[in-house]
């Protein structure tokens, strides 16, 4: 294992309510990401992290936020969740850039549900 | 921009067959190439990556693929298939200059091994 962890594990929220995940790591590295995974389409990136209070957008990262104030942990929330937001959610890391050809190492996901 | 093509969503096959999962890039630059595997309610492992150098990447549990500019190819195969490699893969490809810190992923391929 890489020493990720994300929770909840399993969420089912409502529509409108707020929604915070959690990713933890142990190992120290610099990058971290969220993805999230739906049917068809792989994995799209939401939101990156280089760095303790530094983060960016990925190519679906409307309706997300994130924060990272500490090394190991980075935070996804959905502000109002939809029901588009229902998926598989991943954390992941790296030493180094994915531009590097850095492996990135997965969290176990969490499935979130939005009724 | 690049992209991602996993024609395969789905291939079975008989335990102790051969099997080829197919996965082709579009990229304006060079490339990094990766075979990632999701097993059953868990997050993704790297089984193997191209980076530079011999076109033959050999991976873990068997895999190897082979890096093909010309055809802008990725193909993943194994010579012999057992039960615990039922499982889904995913190429992902980030480009060495003005990719940033994407991974772009392709949809996905179901191996399915039957005895």
């Amino acid at each position: 294992d890489a020493g990720i962890t994300q929770s909840p594990r399993h969420k089912v929220t409502e529509t409108g309510t707020p929604v915070t995940l959690r990713c933890h790591q142990t190992e120290n590295h610099r990058y971290m990401y969220w993805y999230r995974q739906d049917p068809g389409h792989g994995l799209r990136l939401i939101h990156y992290s280089y760095g303790v209070k530094d983060t960016d957008k990925g190519e679906v990262s409307d309706g997300y936020s994130v924060s990272r104030s500490k090394t190991e942990d980075f935070l996804l929330t959905l502000e109002s969740a939809t029901s588009s937001q229902t998926s598989v959610y991943f954390c992941a890391i790296s030493s180094r850039l994915a531009g590097e050809g850095e492996t990135q190492y997965f969290g176990p996901g969490t499935r979130l549900l939005v009724l | 921009a690049q992209s991602v093509t996993q024609l395969d969503s789905q291939v079975p096959v008989f335990e102790e067959a051969p099997v080829e999962l197919r996965c082709n890039y579009s990229s304006s630059v060079s490339v990094y190439l990766f075979w990632y595997v999701q097993y059953p309610n868990q997050g993704l492992q790297l089984l193997l990556k191209y980076l530079s150098g011999s076109t033959l990447v050999k991976g873990i549990n068997g895999f190897e693929a082979e890096f093909n500019k010309s055809q802008t190819s990725f193909h993943l195969r194994k010579p012999s298939v057992h039960i615990s490699d039922t499982a889904e893969y995913f190429c992902a490809v980030n480009g060495v200059t003005g990719g940033g810190n994407k991974l772009t992923f392709g949809t996905g391929t179901q191996l399915k091994v039957e005895l």
